[in-house]
This record gives C-alpha cells, sequence and structure tokens, in this order.
C-alpha cells in the first residue's frame, strides 16, 4: 500500500463549485503539505501543518483553505473553484527530526476547472 | 527570500549520453540541498541529497556536489538511459529555524533520452 495517497486522482469540476482533495498518509510524520505544479513554474507550497494544531500559509494560499483533521489526514478545499486553479495537486509529509527532513509526496490529484 | 534556479528544458540526449543539469539557490541561511525526481503520471520522489559545504550526494549513478563558493548543486550522470526520462527538481531547505523542513523548488527540467 502506498505511503501517502490522495483522492480524488482526477476531477473536473465547473467555476465556482466548491471541491475538497483529501489525503492521507501512513508514515507516522507529523509534517504535512499541499503543493499545487504548473508548467514551468514547478511546485508551489500552497499550506502546510507542522502538526495537528499547526496551519500555515504557504506561498498561494488565496482562494484554499486546509484542514488537518488528525495526523494522518490534511485536506484541501477550493471554496469557490476558478478556471486558473485548473493544475496538479499534491500532497506531501515529512518527519520533523533535523537529517530527516525528507517530503514524501502523493500520486497526485489532476483538477480541470472549466 | 530564498530562490532555486535551474537550467531551461527541456532537455533531449542519446541514450549513454552525459547529462548535466545546473542548479544555482539563494538563501538566507544555511540550506540543505534536494534533488527530486518525478516520473510520468507519478509524484515526486528523491533522487539524492546534500546536507553541507562540500557534500557530494548520490544515488541510481547521479551525482550532485554542494558548492557553497558558487551557490550550486549541479545534478550529473555520465551515462543516461531512457528509463531516465523524467522531470527533475531541484530544491533547498534552511537548517534550523521555523522554516525548516520547508522546501523551495527550482521550476524543473523535463528530460527525455532516446534510445
Amino acid at each position: 500500500d502506498a505511503d501517502v495517497t490522495q483522492t480524488p486522482r482526477n476531477r473536473i469540476t465547473k467555476t465556482g463549485k466548491r471541491i475538497m482533495l483529501e489525503c492521507s498518509q501512513t508514515k507516522g510524520h507529523d509534517r504535512m503539505y499541499w503543493y499545487r505544479q504548473d508548467p514551468g513554474l514547478g511546485l508551489r507550497l500552497i499550506y502546510y501543518s507542522f502538526d495537528v494544531k499547526d496551519i500555515n500559509k504557504g506561498e498561494i494560499s488565496d482562494g484554499y483553505s486546509v484542514s488537518r483533521q488528525a495526523q494522518a489526514k490534511f485536506s484541501l478545499s477550493l471554496e469557490s473553484a476558478i478556471p486558473n486553479q485548473t493544475a496538479l495537486y499534491f500532497c506531501a509529509t515529512s518527519d520533523h527530526i533535523q537529517g530527516r527532513e525528507t517530503q514524501y509526496f502523493g500520486p497526485g490529484t489532476r483538477l480541470l476547472v472549466l | 527570500g530564498d530562490s532555486v534556479t535551474q537550467m531551461e528544458g527541456p532537455v533531449t540526449l542519446s541514450e549513454e549520453a552525459f547529462l548535466t543539469i545546473n542548479c544555482t539557490y539563494t538563501a538566507t541561511g544555511y540550506p540543505s540541498l534536494f534533488w527530486y525526481v518525478q516520473y510520468p503520471g507519478e509524484g515526486l520522489q528523491l533522487l539524492l541529497k546534500a546536507t553541507k559545504a562540500d557534500d557530494k550526494g548520490s544515488n541510481k549513478g547521479f551525482e550532485a556536489t554542494y558548492r557553497k563558493e558558487t551557490t550550486s548543486f549541479h545534478l550529473e550522470k555520465g551515462s543516461v538511459q531512457v528509463s531516465d526520462s523524467a522531470v527533475y527538481f531541484c530544491a533547498l531547505t534552511l537548517a534550523g529555524g521555523t522554516s525548516y523542513g520547508k522546501l523551495t523548488f527550482g521550476q524543473g527540467t523535463i528530460l527525455t533520452v532516446h534510445p
């Protein structure tokens, strides 16, 4: 079984709709992250959480919100989707111990907003 | 702020050719440096890393040396294979402080290797 799973893997929605992307991990990591990937722009951080009670904005948080339901679960919501949120979204996890900061990525969710 | 710059792609090579993908960084502190690889249809996975100056990270025939004097972490492989076709990302995280663990990525370099 994959250590970091994302659901759904693909989603098509319409402008103005609310959608939620979910991420679960079995690695026992404290830290979780949401990124979006756009061609030529690399990965940009949307939100991150260093533990269940800690939520922080990344560089492109406008139009997004998150919920850390448990250590293992971190959800990303688009309250009112717009076409420029069409992208590939990745969840990642990492340990909190220095020297073990490698991030482990899920397979991604491909989102199309019409 | 912190940033990572990778060479422009895409890069197209023949099998067994030598590969270099350049990566330079700017950082306010003392970063750890990473190369991640993304194979088609998959998420990113760590390829190699280095945590201090002059360290060499290596994995699967790829190498990169942490050069503090030139703020660089160039990725090299002596003989590429078709299976190396992927997108390669250079990234950094600062050691210590509240930002520790957050990754800053370069824009990615697409590598295509032909038989």
